[in-house]
Parts: structure tokens; sequence; C-alpha cells
């Protein structure tokens, strides 16, 4: 139980595109899904948390506008990254909790690696 | 400023050898989780403590919360190259709540 899956896994872009990431809860409900990106040999970085059927709230320094949060359902969280570059290349991962458990666990996604050219 | 401290921040260690692996914080923690990460793929959850000076195994990891749930940590017996990964503890104010992360310790433990 409990799995978290992200799509794509790999992305390779130009500068200027949006790239959209996929996070799903496969055999769970998840009110509450989170946003984090990495960088190589750091620990995960809050971007923001999304909750289903409103607005994401955002962690200070992320431009709500650049990375576009959207939880359309219990399953299914989208982080767009829009008009991206070079710099926005990082590893993101996605989380989500348990609608059923009380308790503060969260469960990853393998995370996507975007490229930007 | 990191709420949460980890440290060491990377530790090489030969097969066999046990580590132990520290985070701490001035704050109070309703709970605190352990993950381990391996190069390029999320979080895997080890662990989660509740209650102060709750004690946990599994198999050769030993996970302790401190009394004032502000720290814990992370022991390894007989360390195997398959331990080898990066450790997050994560602790959590409120249930539901966001979690914070420590800084993570990079464990390599050679053959």
């Amino acid at each position: 139980g409990a799995v978290v899956s992200q799509h794509p896994s790999r992305v390779i872009c130009k500068s200027g595109t949006s790239v959209k990431i996929e996070c799903r809860s496969l055999d769970f409900q998840a009110t509450t899904m989170f946003w984090y990106r990495q960088f190589p040999k750091q620990s995960l970085m809050l971007m923001a948390t999304s909750n289903e059927g409103s607005k994401a709230t955002y962690e200070q320094g992320v431009e709500k506008d650049k990375f576009l949060i959207n939880h359309a359902s219990l399953t299914l969280s989208t982080l767009t990254v829009t008009s991206a570059h070079p710099e926005d290349s990082s590893f993101y991962i996605c989380s989500a909790r348990d609608f059923g458990l009380a308790g503060d666990e969260q469960f990853f996604g393998p995370g996507t690696r975007l490229t930007v050219l | 400023t990191q709420l949460l401290e980890q440290s060491p921040q990377f530790l090489s260690i030969q097969e066999g050898e046990n580590l132990t692996v520290y985070c701490n914080s001035s704050s109070v923690f309703s709970s605190l989780q352990w993950y381990r990460q391996e190069p390029g793929e999320g979080p895997v959850l080890l662990v989660t403590v509740v209650t102060g000076g709750e004690v946990k195994k599994l198999k050769r990891l030993t996970f302790q919360f401190g009394d004032a749930r502000k720290d814990s940590s992370l022991h390894i017996t007989a360390a195997q190259p398959g331990d080898t990964g990066l450790y997050l503890c994560a602790g959590g104010r409120e249930a539901g709540n966001k979690l914070t992360f420590g800084g993570g310790t990079r464990v390599l433990v050679k053959p």
C-alpha cells in the first residue's frame, strides 16, 4: 500500500517551454500532496502544499505563477513549471498523505528529473 | 536556518561497522520520521516515532525519539553496502501538516 507515482520520470526541454509533472496516489486517497525540489547532494526543499479542491499554499520565495499546482482529485496533483529556464533544472519530488491515516507520514513518489537546455 | 540539524553530514564506514546518525532541534515535534533515499529515487519511509523516549527496531536499525521529543537518533548495527544512501529525518508539528526536513546524512558503506 501507500504507493505514489510520478510522471514523467525524466524530461529534457528547451528554455521557455512549460513542463507538467503528474503525481498520483495509486492505492489511497490523498487530500494533501506536497511538492519538493532537491538539488544534488542536498535535502528536500518544500515548494508548496497542494490541497484537493483548493488553492495551493506556497513556501516563501517560491513563485506561484512560475510553478502552477493543480489538485483536482483525491489521487492526482500536477505541477507545471512555466517558461522553464536552466536554473529550474532540478529533481522534483511529490509526496502524499493518506487521508485515512492520522499521522504525519508522507509517502514519496520516485521523483522527476527536469533538465532545461 | 535549519530547524532540524542532522549530524554528521557524511559518513563513510567499512561493512560490518556500526554507525549512528543524529537529528537535533530546539523545537518540540509531535512525530518524527526517518527516510532513506537512494540516488535518482524518492525517499522511502523507514519509521515514525511519536512518543518521547520511544525506541523502535527495524532489523539492524534502531530508532530513538528523545524524551522531550526534540531529538532522535538512528543506529545501524553491522552496516552493509545496501545501507548506503541519504538518510533524512523529518519532524511534524501537527497531524497532517507539512514536515520539517533535516539536512540529510549521506552514508557510504564500503564492502
